[in-house]
């Protein structure tokens, strides 16, 4: 049974450019959650997505960012006109359900570097 | 916001030795979690805890939480030097509204000596 797969695992970006990350959840889970990772600093939550809701975005910046987890197809968080601080690691997590025990499975993360 | 307190920052101890963490918040949890992160990985689940007083072992870690439902610590045993990494511990709030996100540490990263 596959993990939590995210793609790319690296990506480097100009200022001003778009950022797309990808995200699949382990099968069978359909709730996914995004959070992103400062160089030496725990992880910090961004939003919380079952298929075609938003149910939580609270940590998400209120511009540039966006999320999605369609019907069909795997989670995508974008980054429009990213900027240097957006430079951090991003990852994902899935669970079957709403998880009231916290057991998220995490991804391996997206690398965002912004030159 | 809710914040968790991790402490040390940083261990550097001989292969063998005992290591203990710990986290403590302001904030009552109703679950906590220890991970652990690779290099260039993603987190991984350690322990997780679901009642005041708890205690629970996988193999040499050992983790307790805390009675007033607001720390929690983590025990390695006799380290050997796949332990290093850095580990996080991570809370999930109690109270309505929970829509089971975390809030996590800002980490110990263990290194281990041969």
């Amino acid at each position: 049974n596959a993990g939590v797969m995210q793609n790319p695992r690296h990506l480097v970006r100009r200022r001003g450019q778009e950022a797309r990350l990808r995200c699949s959840p382990m099968k069978g889970h359909s709730h996914v959650y995004w959070y992103r990772q400062l160089p030496e600093e725990g992880l910090k939550f961004m939003v919380y997505l079952q298929k075609e809701n938003i149910i939580d975005e609270s940590g998400m910046p209120k511009e540039r960012f966006s999320a999605e987890f369609p019907k069909e197809g795997p989670s995508i968080l974008r980054i429009q006109q990213v900027v240097r601080g957006d430079s951090a690691a991003y990852f994902c997590a899935s669970s079957p359900g709403l998880v009231r025990t916290g057991e998220l499975f995490f991804g391996e993360g997206s690398r965002l570097t912004v030159l | 916001g809710q914040q968790l307190n991790q402490s040390p920052q940083s261990m550097f101890i001989q292969e063998g030795e005992d290591v203990s963490m710990n986290c403590t918040s302001s904030s009552i949890f109703n679950t906590w979690l220890w991970y652990k992160q690779d290099p260039g990985e993603g987190p991984v689940l350690l322990i997780a805890l679901y009642k005041a007083g708890e205690l629970t072992s996988n193999g040499r870690l050992t983790a307790q939480f805390g009675i007033t439902r607001k720390d929690s610590f983590l025990n390695i045993s006799a380290s050997i030097p796949s332990d290093v990494g850095i580990y996080f511990c991570a809370g999930q709030l109690s109270g309505s509204g929970n829509t089971g996100k975390l809030i996590f540490g800002q980490g110990t990263t263990l290194q281990v000596k041969p």
